[in-house]
């Protein structure tokens, strides 16, 4: 069964770069039937869509984090990446990545999420 | 870009209620809408994609209806599981969310 996994800090200091990846487990990240996501949730907020990739590498990125956020995917290791640069404390949040599936329109499977932490 | 609203904020329901919560899209969607539930320190849960398709493994008791713009999810008789908070996305778009509450 294919799972997900998030890893990297869990406190990054204001101004720094965030990086996370995500390990792709059961199955192999350049099927041509997904896309691979990443998605963050302050804390008692909402769900936020941060971007997306797929195998070959093209992206998809939200508008309003476009400025600081680069994905990337290593398909011999089955991992993609998130780094999201000049961070505050707004970016503060557990990071999910997920699956998005093109049949399903939707994130069909997640990661557990990661806890990221912004402060000096 | 779409914007996706999901009313009410907050709903109280008790056990055996029948449950349903809106989403709403400042564009038309056509069927393209999930619905996630999401318990507190879990990953969200896939229900329903294509607005009314049931994700392998969801109970029947969830549904999902609409298209275009207004879009609703159903659930026909609340179990004690259900007590969760429920999300509509649209690929990019993600609604606020819907907490449900035990009455």
């Amino acid at each position: 069964q294919l799972q997900l996994q998030e890893s990297g800090p869990g406190l990054v200091k204001p101004s720094e770069t965030l990086s996370l990846t995500c390990t792709v487990s059961g199955g192999s990240i350049s099927s041509s039937s997904y896309y691979w996501g990443w998605i963050r949730q302050p804390p008692g907020k909402g769900l936020e869509w941060i971007g997306s990739i797929y195998y070959s590498g093209s992206t998809y990125y939200n508008p309003s984090l476009k400025s600081r956020v680069t994905i990337s995917v290593d398909t011999s290791k089955n991992q993609f990446s998130l780094k999201l640069s000049s961070v505050t404390a707004a970016d503060t949040a557990v990071y999910y990545c997920a699956r998005y599936g093109v049949a399903h329109d939707a994130f069909d499977i997640w990661g557990q999420g990661t806890m990221v932490t912004v402060s000096s | 870009d779409i914007q996706m609203t999901q009313s009410p904020s907050t709903l109280s329901a008790s056990v055996g209620d029948r449950v349903t919560i809106t989403c709403r899209a400042s564009q038309s969607i056509s069927s393209w809408l999930a619905w996630y539930q999401q318990k507190p320190g879990k990953a969200p849960k896939l229900l329903i994609y294509k607005a009314s398709s049931l994700e392998s493994g969801v109970p029947s008791r969830f549904s999902g209806s609409g298209s275009g713009t207004e879009f609703t999810l159903t659930i026909s008789s609340l179990q004690p599981d259900d007590f969760a908070t429920y999300y509509c996305q649209q690929y990019r778009a993600f609604g606020q969310g819907t907490k449900v509450e035990i009455k």
